[in-house]
């Protein structure tokens, strides 16, 4: 079925510092959706993208719909302590568009 | 409001027990999911009610009854589960399954363990 590659699987970073993550697919995608999880909670989105080179952001955080439709990055600015989580990118591609296809995530640690 | 509320928070249960999550939605949304988490992976697609008929079943074993008793509600029966079934289970919603541009919104889970 349909996979996405999100790297870095995890990240080390400290405190202040820019954060940046993507996700590649091998299949053209008509919809980018970006995921923060905290341990034992569920998902919440962060930032929705629907056309090839939008630009989004969310107060530090930005996102991008790649001009390919195969890519999606998501950035994080100034990062701070409670940034800490799990980033999943999610899409749906033009032959699967009923389902989301998950990423498998970018572990963020940020050391204070 | 882009609430979902599950509950339990927590669930305990031995292989012969049966037992419910339950999942409510009021922002009017037409299609719900449930979804199964393991540690440290993506969640992965269970269950789609669309409009409260199911929809999609993904291969999901007999142990596992999903419900829909309206818009508002989804509930999903457990019986005879395994160990490997432990995990988070997720419920989500959105506005409508058919459109492809959808955002889905997540409850905070129900932690499973199976004993």
């Amino acid at each position: 079925g349909q996979q996405l590659n999100q790297s870095p699987q995890s990240m080390f970073i400290q405190e202040g510092e820019d954060v940046s993550m993507n996700c590649t697919s091998s299949s053209i995608f008509n919809t980018w959706l970006w995921y923060k999880q905290d341990p034992g909670e569920g998902p919440v989105l962060l930032i929705a993208l629907y056309k090839a080179g939008e630009l989004t952001s969310n107060g530090r955080l930005t996102a991008q719909f790649g001009i390919t439709r195969k890519d999606s990055f998501l950035n994080i600015s100034a990062s701070i302590p409670s940034d800490v989580g799990i980033y999943f990118c999610a899409g749906r591609s033009i032959q699967g568009a009923q389902k989301l296809v998950f990423g498998q995530g970018t572990r963020l640690t940020i050391n204070p | 409001d882009t609430e979902v509320t599950q509950t339990p928070k927590h669930l305990v249960m031995g292989m012969t027990n049966k037992k419910s999550l339950k999942c409510e939605q009021h922002m009017g949304h037409r299609a719900m999911y449930w979804y199964k988490q393991k540690a440290k992976k993506p969640p992965e697609l269970m269950f789609v009610y669309s409009y409260e008929k199911l929809s999609i079943n993904e291969s999901v074993p007999s142990r596992f009854s999903p419900e829909c008793p309206n818009s508002s509600l989804l509930n999903l029966h457990l019986h005879a589960l395994q160990p490997e079934d432990s995990a988070l289970y997720l419920c989500a919603s959105s506005r409508d399954r058919e459109g492809t541009n959808e955002k889905l919104f997540f409850g905070s889970g129900t932690q499973l363990s199976v004993l």
